[in-house]
């Protein structure tokens, strides 16, 4: 596609279930990253993909949350027992990785998550 | 670590008229990018501009510029003949170079363009 997406768009559950959120990066794009954005902040970095390896994980809160890009292409953030503190707007971006734009990350829409 | 301060939660422009929005960041490095991006309540997070820590010449994108003070580690945004469509939060951010390099936001300014 033209540009990074998100899925779900909106995520409702309750407390204590497990949640999945999906990225697919711009295509060619070897550098994926996640954030969270949690109401009135800007976003906090949580992991970061080059190709299919976990090159950073240092923001993740806890060992609840997980992700994988097993491809090197689409990323799946996995989080389990969700806690009411989860709900956030959980951000994807990607970027080529290398070249004159190799810095600047894209991202995609967000998929905003409610633990109820 | 690097920190990213925007210390103005809002501000307001007639449409037409210049604003500057404030941003100031703290790090040791010497190598670094710096980056304006727009998040209208689409949530989509657009990048508006980006500086270049080893030039000299501040960025210029249409109507977007910036002021680069590197001794002063300030970055601000001026947006000049504000439009209707520029109401949005503005989030200035860091990363050093290279490689496995994540973004450092600041808390945002919302800004309103009235018309």
């Amino acid at each position: 596609g033209a540009g990074v997406s998100q899925t779900p768009s909106n995520k409702v559950t309750e407390k204590g279930k497990y949640v999945e959120l999906r990225c697919d990066p711009i295509s060619g794009h070897t550098a994926l990253y996640w954030y969270r954005q949690s109401l009135g902040q800007g976003p906090e970095f949580l992991i970061y993909f080059q190709g299919t390896g976990a090159a950073d994980d240092s923001g993740l809160p806890n060992d609840r949350f997980f992700a994988v890009r097993p491809e090197g292409s689409v990323s799946t953030l996995k989080i389990q027992r969700t806690e009411r503190g989860d709900s956030a707007v959980y951000l994807c971006a990607s970027s080529p990785g290398a070249g004159l734009n190799g810095e600047t990350q894209y991202f995609g829409p967000g998929t905003r998550l409610l633990v109820l | 670590a690097q920190t990213v301060t925007q210390s103005q939660p809002e501000m307001s422009v007639q449409e037409a008229e210049t604003v500057t929005l404030s941003c100031t960041y703290d790090t040791s490095e010497n190598n670094y990018y710096l980056f304006w991006y727009k998040q209208p309540p689409s949530r989509q997070m657009i990048l508006v501009i980006r500086q270049e820590a080893y030039k000299q010449q501040n960025a210029t994108e249409n109507r977007f510029s910036v002021n680069f003070q590197k001794a002063a580690k300030s970055f601000s945004l001026k947006i000049s003949d504000s439009q209707l469509g520029d109401t949005a939060m503005y989030f200035c951010a860091f990363r050093l170079t290279g490689a496995n390099s994540k973004l450092t936001f600041g808390k945002g300014i919302t800004l309103s363009v009235r018309p």
